[in-house]
C-alpha cells in the first residue's frame, strides 16, 4: 500500500480557511486519494476523495496536484467543530479488491475561536 | 436507519478471559472491517470481510479471530485477552471495494486488567 506523509498538527483560527497537505510520493494510477476526520471520541468519517481532478463536496475541497504526488485538502471557513484529526489515505483499486483503508497518524487540526 | 452499530460499547476484561465484539450494519454492505485505535495513534486493520462467509487478515490480527456468518454481522473474538489487546475498536462497513466511502461506528473500549 502507498504510503501518505502529513503535518503532525495544525492551528488555525475559527472563520478563516485551512489548508492541510499530504504528500503521496509514490501514489500509482489506481490510487484514489480519500480523506476522513476523527472528531474526539467518535469512529473516523468521510470527507472527500478524488482521483485526478479538484473535486468540492459542502464539507470541503480536495485539488490534487498535476503529478497527484500531493493534494490539499481545503476548508474554506473553519469553525470549532472542524477541530478533529485529518487522515490522507490511498484507496488502491486497480490491484486490491478489498476496499481496505490502511490509516497513517494524520493531521491533528485545532481551531481557535 | 442506524447504520454501524458496535455492542458492547464498554467492557472491562481480566487477561485470559474471552469475549466477542458484535458489528452489525443495516446498509447491506459487502464489506465489513475491524479496526483498532491506541491512544495518540491512527487506526490499524485487525481483520477484514469481502462478503457473507469470507474474512482476511489486516495489519495485525494476531490474538483475533472473526467471523462473518450473516451479511449484516461481523464478530471480533478475543480468546484470551491480554493487557495489550486494550484499545478502543473501531467496526466500517463499505458497499464497494471501488467507489464510496466506509462508514465507521461510534467504537467500543475495551479495557483488559
Amino acid at each position: 500500500d502507498a504510503k501518505t506523509t502529513q503535518p503532525n498538527s495544525m492551528e488555525s483560527n475559527e472563520e478563516e480557511p485551512v489548508h492541510l497537505p499530504c504528500n503521496h510520493s509514490t501514489i500509482s494510477g489506481t490510487d484514489y486519494i480519500h480523506w476522513y476526520r476523527q472528531l474526539p471520541s467518535q469512529g473516523p468519517e468521510y470527507v472527500i476523495h478524488g482521483l485526478t481532478s479538484n473535486v468540492n463536496n459542502r464539507m470541503a475541497s480536495l485539488a490534487i496536484a498535476e503529478d497527484r504526488k500531493s493534494s490539499t485538502l481545503i476548508l474554506h471557513r473553519a469553525t470549532l467543530r472542524d477541530a478533529a484529526v485529518y487522515y490522507c489515505i490511498l484507496r488502491d483499486i486497480g490491484s486490491s479488491n478489498t476496499g481496505k483503508l490502511i490509516f497513517g497518524q494524520g493531521t491533528t487540526l485545532q481551531v481557535k475561536p | 436507519n442506524a447504520g454501524v452499530t458496535q455492542t458492547p460499547k464498554f467492557r472491562v476484561l481480566k487477561t485470559g478471559q474471552s469475549m466477542t465484539l458484535l458489528c452489525a450494519q443495516d446498509m447491506n454492505h459487502e464489506y465489513m472491517y475491524w479496526y483498532r485505535q491506541d491512544p495518540g495513534m491512527g487506526l490499524r486493520l485487525i481483520h477484514y470481510s469481502v462478503g457473507e462467509g469470507t474474512t482476511a487478515k489486516g495489519e495485525v490480527p494476531d490474538g483475533y479471530n472473526v467471523s462473518r456468518l450473516k451479511k449484516q454481522n461481523f464478530l471480533l473474538g478475543l480468546e484470551s485477552a491480554a493487557p495489550s489487546q486494550t484499545s478502543v475498536y473501531f467496526c466500517a462497513s463499505s458497499y464497494s471495494a471501488y467507489i464510496g466511502e466506509l462508514f465507521f461506528g461510534e467504537g467500543s473500549r475495551l479495557t483488559v486488567l
